[in-house]
């Protein structure tokens, strides 16, 4: 089964607004990673927080790690229509080289 | 720098056949992974090869392999293709492959008939 689940499966905005999605994971990690896909496109990488970061900020992008809860949110602020994709959490666990666990994704749709 | 690119972009093949998938890495990349995309079970592992060798492999049937050549480009090979074999593929690159950003290539869409 996937390791991360994210909530909401899918989030409908206006522009302007902050989206905010949340990920759960179920086992120890390196780092969680956050993903953007374009319509059926590569993945873009976005941020990575690691296992003893709590907060990361990148430009619009705020992350949130809780090692405790086993849980990462991200949030952007301002959003805009171009911001319309699905945002992936991704894990990296220990000892699992280049293998990342994916979640399901979140489809954020921004409203011009 | 160049991006990760695969080749080829789009594939049609019908049930039965074989197909090899191409991936090139970002230089000076040594780490590739493969993931495939469905709808239905998300994003998924596939295999992770490091200067030449298998290091990580997903819960896939043996018809699906790969391989990783000297200079660090990669092929992965699925034989006898199933209609369930439809997705888009992914290859990802880093430098070593450990707690590194991947950098994902465009997919290649494959569709089996």
């Amino acid at each position: 089964s996937q390791q991360g689940e994210e909530d909401p499966q899918a989030l409908s905005i206006q522009e302007g607004e902050n989206a905010t999605m949340n990920c759960s994971y179920k086992t120890s990690i390196n780092n969680l990673q956050w993903y953007r896909q374009n319509s059926g496109r590569g993945l873009v990488h976005l941020i990575l927080i690691r296992s003893n970061e709590r907060e990361k900020h990148s430009g619009r992008l705020r992350v949130t790690l809780d090692t405790s809860k086993k849980s990462s949110s991200l949030l952007i602020t301002a959003s805009r229509a171009a911001d319309t994709a699905s945002y992936f959490c991704a894990t990296d666990l220990y000892n699992q080289g280049g293998k990342l666990i994916f979640g399901q994704g979140t489809e954020l749709s921004v409203k011009p | 720098k160049a991006g990760v690119t695969q080749t080829p972009r789009y594939l049609i093949k019908t049930r039965g056949q074989q197909v090899t998938l191409s991936c090139s890495p970002i230089s000076g990349h040594r780490s590739v992974s493969w993931y495939q995309q469905t709808p239905g079970q998300g994003l998924q592992f596939l295999f992770e090869y490091f200067s030449e060798t298998q290091r990580n492999k997903g819960n896939f049937p043996g018809r699906f392999s790969g391989r990783q050549f000297s200079n660090s480009r990669s092929e992965m090979n699925v034989s006898t293709l199933e209609l369930g074999d439809s997705a888009l593929y992914l290859c990802a690159s880093n430098l070593a492959g450990n707690q590194e950003t991947q950098y994902f290539g465009p997919g290649t869409r494959l569709l089996v008939l």
